[in-house]
This record gives C-alpha cells, structure tokens and sequence, in this order.
C-alpha cells in the first residue's frame, strides 16, 4: 500500500460526459502528480500541484482540468469525454518537487463508451 | 526536451536465470534517474532510483542498475528472477529543475516462466 488513495478504482461512461477523478496523497505529501496510461501514449504526465498551486503542466487536454484544495487532495475533472480518454488515469504524490521518490496510487482505470 | 527509450519492449527469461532491461536517455541537463515496476492491475512502485553519488544503485527484490553517464545509460539487471518477477518495468528520467514530473519510457514486459 503506497498511502495514496485514488477513487473510483473503475468508472464507465458515456461520450461527452463529465467526471471527476479523486486522489488523497501520502499523510505529509505536498505534491501530487497526474498521469494517463493509455496503450497508445504509454504513461504521459498530465500535470502536477504543490501545496494547492499548480507547478508544471504536460500532455493535458483543454478538456481535462485539476485542481488540488487546502487539504492537499486533488481532483482531475474530464469534460466532454471521447472514446480516446479511455485509460488508466494514476495520481502520485511526493514530498517535495526536486528529485523525490513518487509514490503511485493504483489507478482510476476510465472507460468510454 | 529529454526522452527515454526502452530498447525491449518484452523479455522473456526462465525462472532463476539473470535479466537486463536496456534503457538509454537524453537529456541536456542534469536528470535524475528511477525505475518503476508494475504488477498487473496495481499502480507503479519504485524500484531503484539514481539522484547522484555512486553510479552502481541497489534497489528492492535483488534489483540493481548502473549508471553511465558517457553512454547515457541505466540498466536494470537481477541475477535471477523469479515467477512474482513477472511484470512490466518502466524506466523514467526527472529533469534536475522540473519539479519532479517524470517523463516514461514505454515499458518493458517481463515474462517470467519455470
């Protein structure tokens, strides 16, 4: 157990739908990260936080929006989903930003359909 | 930009033989180096990781990698797996002033069998 939590563990929907991803990190975490897998782009970073501020940002859709609150969790927010945002959405948190180990929860896996 | 290539995308070995997995960087800057594996259904867990000092890293479950600095290089090696070895493995590079995001390399499969 790596202490971050991710929930839905699954979550199935319909095209043009909105949902909204959850992730708590390690007790003392104050980065997190989100990444996509998918089998066509591999692991992709989407975009991480630090202690509510947004910090660096990678491969994420105008569509997909994140946002961590004052008590450190974080939400990924996937708007008007389409058949190619099905994938295994992981979240990851860290103490700091420079060189840490990440620690991975297991996944959100996002069907579309 | 840096980038991360894992040369084998599957490895099959027997249980108890020896296994690298190959993977080359590039980066202009300084990079931190780590590699993750990945069971079937779970999240990623770290393996080993380089930030610096000694090129040579040991890691958890009898894995180590060796830095190379010259040819861009850290190699995952076992000296004899076993059947709970089988697993995808990913390499991953952290540039020195990006905040810790890391930037994969496309995985290798591990294929373990008696």
């Amino acid at each position: 157990d790596s202490g971050v939590t991710q929930t839905p563990k699954h979550l199935i929907t319909a095209t043009g739908q909105r949902v909204t991803l959850r992730c708590s990190p390690r007790s003392g975490d104050l980065s997190v990260y989100w990444y996509q897998q998918s089998l066509d782009q591999g692991l992709q970073f989407l975009i991480q936080y630090y202690n509510g501020e947004e910090r660096a940002k990678g491969n994420i859709l105008e569509r997909f929006s994140a946002q961590q609150f004052p008590d450190l969790h974080s939400e990924l927010n996937l708007s008007s989903l389409e058949l190619g945002d099905s994938a295994l959405y992981f979240c990851a948190s860290s103490v700091g930003g420079q060189g840490g180990e990440a620690f991975f929860g297991q996944g959100t896996r996002l069907t579309v359909v | 930009a840096q980038s991360v290539t894992q040369l084998d995308s599957q490895v099959p070995v027997f249980e108890e033989a020896p296994v690298e997995l190959r993977c080359n960087y590039s980066s202009s800057v300084s990079v931190y180096l780590f590699w993750y594996v990945q069971y079937p259904n779970q999240g990623l867990q770290l393996l080993l990781k380089y930030l610096s000092g000694s090129t040579l890293v040991k890691g958890i479950n009898g894995f180590e990698a060796e830095f190379n600095k010259s040819q861009t290089s850290f190699h995952l090696r076992k000296p004899s797996v076993h059947i709970s070895d089988t697993a995808e493995y990913f390499c991953a590079v952290s540039v020195a002033d990006s905040w810790g995001k890391l930037q994969f390399g496309a995985g290798t499969q591990v294929v373990v069998t008696p």
